[in-house]
């Protein structure tokens, strides 16, 4: 069964902590994606990946970095947490298709809560 | 710009009922369309898809059809169940985008 892991379903941090969410796939897709969800907001893309070491800016990119040393990792790091990074971030991998991008796989998500 | 437009929610239906989900797009090119399904504290999975105009997708008693001439690619169920209750969300691949709406709440009542 194909599958999307991510470190933490449930994470608590401090304002000005460094947070890091991990992300592994094993389907051994290019494409792997961050997003972040928000009541009535739906889901904003902040940073995608299509080959290891590359990365591009998704729509809400500020605040955040990623990284992608290995083809199956993802990694989204919250330089300094603030409270309006409270969120769900949700990872998803996918392969090309026939439109561009083919379906994408989800991993569970993990709630952040910033104090 | 691609953009996908789908109705708000949240939608209330009792067990048995007819479900739609409105859901329209904009498109430069020739998109692949998704609808997916998230479940309360799950992530989203893939309901169904169509990769070019007039194709059907369908999966657990979903369809939705690919319709270019009215750029739509409407949700529907003949009969939902109090499983259905979650949020269904639209979405759009094209040249190297991707695109959701911003989700539909469905609530099923027994």
């Amino acid at each position: 069964d194909v599958k999307v892991t991510q470190s933490s379903r449930y994470l608590v941090k401090r304002t000005g902590e460094k947070v890091f969410l991990e992300c592994v796939q094993d389907m051994d897709h290019e494409n792997m994606f961050w997003y972040r969800q928000d009541p009535g907001l739906g889901l904003r893309l902040i940073y995608f990946s299509y080959d290891v070491k590359m990365k591009e800016k998704g729509d809400i990119p500020e605040g955040y970095s990623v990284s992608r040393e290995k083809k199956e990792r993802f990694s989204l790091i919250l330089e300094s947490a603030s409270t309006n990074q409270t969120s769900m971030y949700l990872c998803a991998s996918s392969s090309l298709g026939a439109g561009g991008y083919d379906e994408q796989y989800f991993g569970p998500g993990t709630r952040l809560t910033v104090t | 710009g691609n953009s996908v437009t789908q109705m708000e929610g949240p939608v209330t239906l009792s067990e048995e009922a007819f479900l739609t989900i409105n859901c329209t797009y904009t498109a430069t090119g020739y998109p692949s369309l998704f609808w997916y399904v998230q479940y309360p504290g799950e992530g989203l999975q893939l309901l169904l898809k169509a990769t070019k105009a007039d194709d059907k997708g369908s999966n657990k008693g979903f369809e939705a059809t690919y319709r270019k001439e009215t750029t739509s690619f409407h949700l529907e169920k003949g009969s939902v169940q109090v499983s259905d209750s979650a949020v269904y969300f639209c979405a759009l691949s094209d040249q190297g985008e991707i695109i959701f709406g911003k989700g539909t709440r469905l609530h099923i009542l027994p």
